[in-house]
């Protein structure tokens, strides 16, 4: 069965103190995985896709990664600001159409 | 704003009503998912439409639920006869050209079942 972990569930930083949040998956085959961003009382915001083990994305303080099995969103120097849940999510070749969605880490950045 | 709304953004109702939630995505895009999310958790896939046409329903997704897409522009999204459990914020997003997954979310419908 399709499936995606991520870890932590939670994550207290201070700013400017550098991290990473995992996302394990296991699919038959991997169409995408992707990282959206959520904040409080509204729809996730989409950040990156990724489509093969070794690509890279970055934009601003967060940069993704990926293997075989995981992904790693890298947060640099995180301000207040990037508090919020961050979500992952895998299609998966043999998976039709359906988006599998992590439980998603939320991220506390403490001035 | 991702350009893709939703209505109402909160529904409260009584255990047994109907109720009838809409989404209007980004005009040019042809695809739209209907997403369940409950608190602490990500997304539930519920439904997936590619223009007019219902491609894929979620197993979990139980008879009482029913999502069409008219003339393939707005989509909605039936419950009847809620249950306590409907609980949940309901969460439409749409894609464009086959090719390009980013699924750009609406605000939610926040459903509240008495």
């Amino acid at each position: 069965e399709d499936q995606v972990t991520q870890s932590p569930e939670a994550l207290r930083l201070q700013e400017g103190e550098s991290s990473s949040l995992n996302c394990s998956y296991t699919v038959s085959g991997l169409r995408g995985l992707f990282w959206y961003r959520q904040d409080p009382g509204k729809g996730p915001e989409f950040l990156f896709t990724l489509y093969s083990a070794g690509e890279e994305k970055e934009k601003e303080r967060l940069k993704a990664t990926l293997t075989k099995k995981e992904s790693f969103l890298h947060i640099t120097a995180p301000k207040p600001e990037d508090s919020a849940t961050y979500l992952c999510a895998v299609q998966a070749v043999t998976g039709g159409f359906k988006t599998i969605f992590g439980a998603g880490t939320r991220l506390f950045v403490k001035a | 704003d991702t350009g893709v709304s939703q209505d109402p953004r909160h529904k409260i109702t009584k255990r047994g009503q109907n109720v009838t939630f809409r989404c209007d995505p980004i005009s040019e895009h042809n695809r739209l998912y209907w997403y369940r999310q409950t608190l602490g958790q990500g997304p539930e896939f519920l439904t997936y439409f590619q223009n007019e046409a219902q491609l894929e329903k979620s197993r979990l997704l139980s008879d009482r639920f029913s999502a069409e897409r008219p003339k393939g522009s707005f989509s909605t999204l039936e419950i009847q006869r809620t249950e306590q459990g409907d609980s949940a914020m309901y969460l439409c997003a749409s894609i464009g050209t086959s090719g390009q997954e980013t699924q750009y979310f609406g605000p939610g419908t926040r459903l509240l079942v008495l």
